[in-house]
């Protein structure tokens, strides 16, 4: 089954202990990218990948780090989490570099509460 | 400063009626429009879309409208039905940069 999946969906941590959520498609997609959705905020892009070694930042990178060392993987780091990145995270990837101009297919989300 | 806008954070609508869903947008440089659709402890699904050049796209019970000169979006489904009840997210997009709105919850009642 062609889906992007997320772990972990739940994640509760506290402040400045660092977290990756991992993210893998197997679509063969060369497009991946992460995004955080907030109350009166919707969907806000963290970052995105074009190809494998490339990546860039969206609307708000800060505080996250990401990696794109092999094609289905796009894992997001948080390497010291504070309470205003408690939200719902989604994972997405799409079959072009063209990216946000094709089809994404989102992950289930990742809710993460920094305490 | 909020790019995309949904206004209207909720719509009810009766089944069989038409939805329609409105979006606008301050960037002319946006060329391309999407809508997305998310259900509850899901993540969005791709919808319908538009290309700048064109101001109708349909698909079915789906159809996008897009206005430019007044930089409105909307969204119509016809009939609605209780399964088109969830969250819609209109996205434009301007090179690699993709900016969602804040989404308008549908309800779709019998």
């Amino acid at each position: 089954e062609a889906q992007v999946t997320q772990n972990p969906r739940y994640l509760i941590t506290v402040t400045g202990k660092k977290l990756t959520v991992t993210c893998s498609q197997n679509m063969n997609h060369e497009y991946m990218s992460w995004y955080r959705q907030d109350p009166g905020l919707g969907l806000r892009q963290i970052y995105y990948s074009m190809n494998v070694e490339v990546t860039d930042k969206g609307d708000v990178p800060e505080g996250y780090k990401v990696s794109r060392k092999e094609k289905r993987n796009f894992p997001l780091i948080l390497e010291s989490p504070s309470p205003n990145q408690t939200s719902l995270y989604f994972c997405a990837s799409s079959l072009e570099a063209g990216g946000v101009q094709e089809t994404q297919y989102f992950g289930p989300g990742t809710r993460l509460l920094v305490l | 400063d909020q790019q995309v806008k949904q206004n209207s954070p909720s719509l009810s609508v009766q089944e069989g009626r038409i939805s329609i869903l409105n979006c606008d947008y301050t960037n002319s440089m946006f060329d391309y429009f999407l809508w997305y659709k998310k259900y509850p402890a899901e993540g969005p699904t791709f919808l319908i879309s538009i290309s700048s050049i064109k101001d109708k796209n349909e698909d079915g019970r789906f159809t996008v409208f897009l206005n430019k000169s007044a930089k409105h979006l909307s969204l119509h489904i016809v009939p609605s039905q209780p399964g088109d009840s969830a969250v819609y997210f209109c996205a434009a997009s301007w090179t690699d940069k993709l900016i969602f709105g804040t989404g308008t919850r549908l309800q779709v009642f019998p």
